[in-house]
C-alpha cells in the first residue's frame, strides 16, 4: 500500500514530441505528489508537484494530470527537448501519523531519451 | 549556499569491510533523509532524522546499516560488513519548514556510488 508503481521504466521520444510518465498508487492518505528530475551523475531535483485537490497543473512544457479516482497521475512533456532527457521519478508523500514530519515514497523511476 | 554536500563521490570497496558515507545537510535544514538508488528498486527511503533525532529507520535493510546525526550539519550512513548487494547509489537529500508547510522539497546531494567486491 505504500508503493508508487511507475511505467514505463524507459522512453524514447523525437524532438518535439510528447513524452508521458505514468504512476499510480494505492494509499489514498498520501497529500502531495511531486516529480523529480535526475541528470547522470546529479540527484534528483523537484521538477514539478501537485496536491490531490487540483486536477491538473502546468509549468511551461511539464504537465501534470492528476485522476484522484483513479488514483493515478501522469507527467506530461509537451515538446521534448533532447536536454529533457534524464530519469524521472514520481512520488507520493504520506501524511505524519502523529508528529509534522512526512516521507516520500518514490516511484522506480522512467529513463527518458529525447532524439534531436 | 553550497547545497548538500555528500562524501565520498565514488567508494569501492572489498566485501566485509567497513563503508561510511558522509552528509552535510543544508544550513538550517532541519530534515535529512537517506535514499539508495538502485536499477530494480529505484529510490528507496533508508531513514530520516527531524532535528537530529531519527524519526523513521524501518527501511534501513539489516542491521548492518547504522546512521548518526550528531549535529545538525553532519550526517553518516554506515554499512558494517558491507556486502556486493549494497552496492547502490546512496543520496542524502535535506528539507525544512517553510510556512507550516512541511517538506515541501527536497534537496538532494549529488550522492555517493558504491562498489563493494
Amino acid at each position: 500500500q505504500q508503493q508508487v508503481k511507475q511505467s514505463p521504466q524507459s522512453l524514447i521520444v523525437q524532438k518535439g514530441g510528447i513524452s508521458i510518465i505514468n504512476c499510480a498508487y494505492e494509499n489514498t492518505a498520501f497529500d502531495y505528489f511531486p516529480w523529480y528530475q535526475q541528470f547522470p551523475g546529479k540527484g534528483p531535483a523537484l521538477l514539478i508537484a501537485i496536491r490531490p485537490d487540483v486536477s491538473e497543473k502546468k509549468e511551461g512544457r511539464f504537465t501534470i494530470s492528476f485522476n484522484k479516482s483513479a488514483k493515478q497521475f501522469s507527467l506530461h512533456i509537451m515538446d521534448s527537448q533532447p536536454g529533457d532527457s534524464a530519469t524521472y521519478f514520481c512520488a507520493a508523500r504520506t501524511p505524519p501519523p502523529d508528529s509534522g514530519t512526512y516521507k516520500y515514497i518514490f516511484g522506480t523511476g522512467t529513463r527518458l531519451k529525447v532524439l534531436a | 549556499d553550497a547545497g548538500v554536500i555528500q562524501s565520498p563521490r565514488h567508494e569501492v570497496t572489498e566485501m566485509g569491510q567497513e563503508v561510511t558515507l558522509r552528509c552535510k545537510p543544508i544550513s538550517g535544514h532541519d530534515y535529512l533523509f537517506w535514499y539508495r538508488q538502485t536499477m530494480m528498486r529505484g529510490l528507496e527511503l533508508l531513514i530520516y532524522f527531524n532535528n537530529n533525532v531519527p524519526i523513521d529507520d524501518s527501511g534501513m535493510p539489516e542491521d548492518r546499516f547504522s546512521a548518526k546525526m550528531p549535529n545538525a550539519s553532519f550526517s553518516t550512513l554506515k554499512i558494517q560488513p558491507s556486502e556486493p548487494r549494497d552496492s547502490a547509489v546512496y543520496f542524502c537529500a535535506s528539507s525544512h519548514l517553510r510556512g507550516g508547510r512541511t517538506n515541501e522539497k527536497l534537496f538532494f546531494g549529488s550522492g555517493t556510488q558504491l562498489s563493494v567486491l
